[in-house]
């Protein structure tokens, strides 16, 4: 199993630019997450999902939308980028709620 | 209010010497409680958890954590640290507020470093 994979690794956008990060996992799990991680602030969480074609926002959700067609699939789309918004992107996911979280390698984001 | 202190931001210990990394939580309730690892660039990797049951859990690479209602703590330990030990550890809790207990908070991390 690949586990949860994210791509891409590393991306420089510029002001106003769109994008969307690309999350997977084949572990058939129910609950997916996107966090962010800054320097010294811990682990953000900007949305998640308890299946296919439910999502919730998290603590910081603004700036960015989410969609879940699949169960393995959970992309988070940034649609207009502000430097506020560089940061690295982790995905996640878990079998329930209670259960351990599966985290991707993460995407690293520079905005410019 | 829920949340998890993690109080230091740096530990550094000696290779061979016991380590321990420390944290605190508040949240109503039965807490949901796990402990993460990060190497260097790297994603977060799920070391251990306590639900229930005995309060000294075992977990991966050698670590373990105490449970300590009282004193509503929930610290890693290792009894022999490795250099390969050194990392980014963060605590976490599950939010037990309705409506949000499908979420973990999270502590801010403390990097441990060993020294040879």
């Amino acid at each position: 199993n690949a586990g949860v994979t994210q791509t891409p690794k590393f991306r420089i956008l510029k002001i106003g630019q769109s994008m969307t990060l690309q999350c997977t996992q084949d572990m058939n799990h129910n609950y997916m997450y996107w966090y962010r991680q800054d320097p010294g602030m811990g682990l953000k969480l900007i949305y998640y999902s308890v299946g296919a074609g439910i999502t919730d926002k998290g603590e910081v959700p603004n700036g960015y939308n989410v969609s879940r067609s699949t169960t393995e699939d959970f992309p988070l789309r940034l649609e207009l980028a502000a430097p506020s918004q560089t940061s690295v992107y982790f995905c996640a996911s878990s079998l329930a709620d209670q259960e351990t979280q599966y985290f991707g390698p993460g995407t690293r984001l520079l905005v410019l | 209010a829920q949340s998890v202190a993690q109080p230091e931001d740096q530990v550094n210990v000696a290779e061979g010497n016991p380590l321990t990394v420390k944290c605190t939580y508040s949240v109503s309730g039965n807490p949901y409680l796990f402990w993460y690892v990060q190497y260097p660039n790297r994603g977060l990797q799920f070391l251990l958890k306590y639900i229930t049951g005995d309060n000294l859990v075992k977990g991966s690479y050698g670590f373990e954590a105490e449970f300590n209602k009282s004193q509503t703590s929930f610290h890693l330990k290792k009894p022999s640290a490795l250099v390969s030990d050194s990392a980014l550890y963060f605590c976490a809790v599950r939010d037990m507020r309705a409506g949000n207990n499908r979420k973990l908070i999270w502590g801010l991390g403390t990097s441990l470093g060993v020294n040879p």
